[in-house]
Order: C-alpha cells, then sequence, then structure tokens
C-alpha cells in the first residue's frame, strides 16, 4: 500500500491571493502522479496526470510540478477565486501496472471574499 | 460522450443485509476502479477491473468483491453490512490507452450507502 501525504489539510485564502500546496509520494518505482480537484457534491475532476521529473503542467489558473527524485508534487493557484474552492487530491497508481490509484487525504482550500 | 454512470444514487440498509452496486463506465473504457469515501479515511482504493479480471485489490475485507462484464460494466458487493460500511462509493473509469497508472481516471456521481 502507497504512502501518498498532501500538507496542509486544509487553507483559508484571500480572494486574489496565489497559494500552492504539497504531495508527497514514494520516489521509488514511481508511474504517475494524479491531481483532481473535488467540489462539494460534484465528483471528482481530474487536472494533471505527470510522469516525468521536472514535468511542469498548467491549466488556466492552476500549475502543478513534479519532482519524481525526491518525491513531491506542488500544486499552484494563482490568483485564487471563489470558484477555485474544493478538495484537491493527488494520487500514485498502486502499481503493477493496474489504473487503481491511492489518494492522499487532500488539501482543502477555501477562498474567502 | 455519455459519462460514467452509477446506481443506485442513494441507498438504504440495515446491518447484516448485503447490497450490490453498479457502474457503467465511459464508452469504450475498459478499466473500471472502486472507491469508498469517509470523512474520517478520504478515498480509498477498493478494487480495479480490467477486461473482466480484477488487477488489483485495495485493504479490504473479504466482504467486498466486484465483477466486471464483457461490455465493461462493474457491480460492487458488499455482504454483511456493518455500521462503518456507511460511506459514498465511487466507481472511475479509465481508458488505458498508455497504462500503467498513467490514464486520466473518471469518476461517476458516486452511491451514497447508509447503513442503520
Amino acid at each position: 500500500i502507497l504512502n501518498v501525504e498532501q500538507s496542509p489539510q486544509s487553507l483559508h485564502v484571500q480572494e486574489g491571493d496565489s497559494t500552492n500546496f504539497t504531495c508527497s509520494f514514494p520516489s521509488s518505482n514511481f508511474y504517475a502522479l494524479h491531481w483532481y480537484r473535488w467540489e462539494t457534491a460534484k465528483s471528482p475532476e481530474a487536472l494533471f496526470v505527470m510522469t516525468l521529473n521536472g514535468d511542469e503542467k498548467k491549466k488556466g489558473r492552476i500549475s502543478a510540478t513534479l519532482n519524481t527524485k525526491e518525491g513531491y508534487s506542488y500544486l499552484y493557484i494563482k490568483g485564487s477565486q471563489p470558484e477555485d474552492s474544493a478538495t484537491y487530491l493527488c494520487a500514485a497508481p498502486e502499481g503493477g501496472g493496474a489504473d487503481g490509484l491511492t489518494f492522499g487525504k487532500g488539501t482543502h482550500l477555501i477562498i474567502q471574499p | 460522450k455519455a459519462g460514467v454512470t452509477q446506481t443506485p444514487r442513494y441507498l438504504i440498509k440495515t446491518r447484516g443485509q448485503q447490497v450490490t452496486l453498479s457502474c457503467s463506465p465511459i464508452s469504450g473504457h475498459r478499466s473500471v476502479s472502486w472507491y469508498q469515501q469517509t470523512p474520517g479515511q478520504g478515498l480509498q482504493f477498493l478494487f480495479e477491473y480490467f477486461s473482466e479480471t480484477q488487477r488489483n485489490k485495495g485493504n479490504f475485507p473479504g466482504r467486498f468483491s466486484g465483477r466486471q462484464f464483457s461490455n465493461s460494466r462493474s457491480e460492487m458487493n458488499v455482504s454483511t453490512l456493518e455500521l462503518g460500511d456507511s460511506a459514498l462509493y465511487l466507481c472511475a473509469s479509465s481508458p488505458t490507452q498508455q497504462g500503467g497508472g498513467r490514464d486520466t481516471q473518471y469518476f461517476g456521481p458516486g452511491t451514497r450507502l447508509t447503513v442503520l
């Protein structure tokens, strides 16, 4: 069973501010690192799948970086908006070529107007 | 394309009963994974099926089982329900184009199970 950890557990950010949070994962036998956004009353929505060390991916105001050698990924949100309020989850594959993911417990982000 | 669908959306059962949940993946997706979400434990992996075969299983008791049909639809079954089985059960499908857990997973809306 993989150990995927996220910090902080929750975060309150003023509208317009930028923020970032961390996901750490085992650096050995790395396959991929996933980021999802989960809004209340909705299904988790994929943000990024990252596979290469040094990967940087961007989707609008959200971006992510990956360091597979030290086993961490950062998610950045620039100019936070109220619609960014959600739980952000990272996940790594269970391994063995299968698609099942081990999720971290998430960072609950609240954007305050 | 239609998204992942799950039925039923809500379910109330009593301790000792059994329950079957259903998941229809996105058309063309052959991998289906199941997850349990509880407030204390977060989103936990139950099992993953590909081409009717279970490829991986999480750390859950044998009361939790699943299967996949030839059309990729999947069901999960929980026997002898316990109060602690109350949770949101999510399924996700993926196209399995890259393999090795590198494909995006697309989640259904979930089934909210309450055990009384």
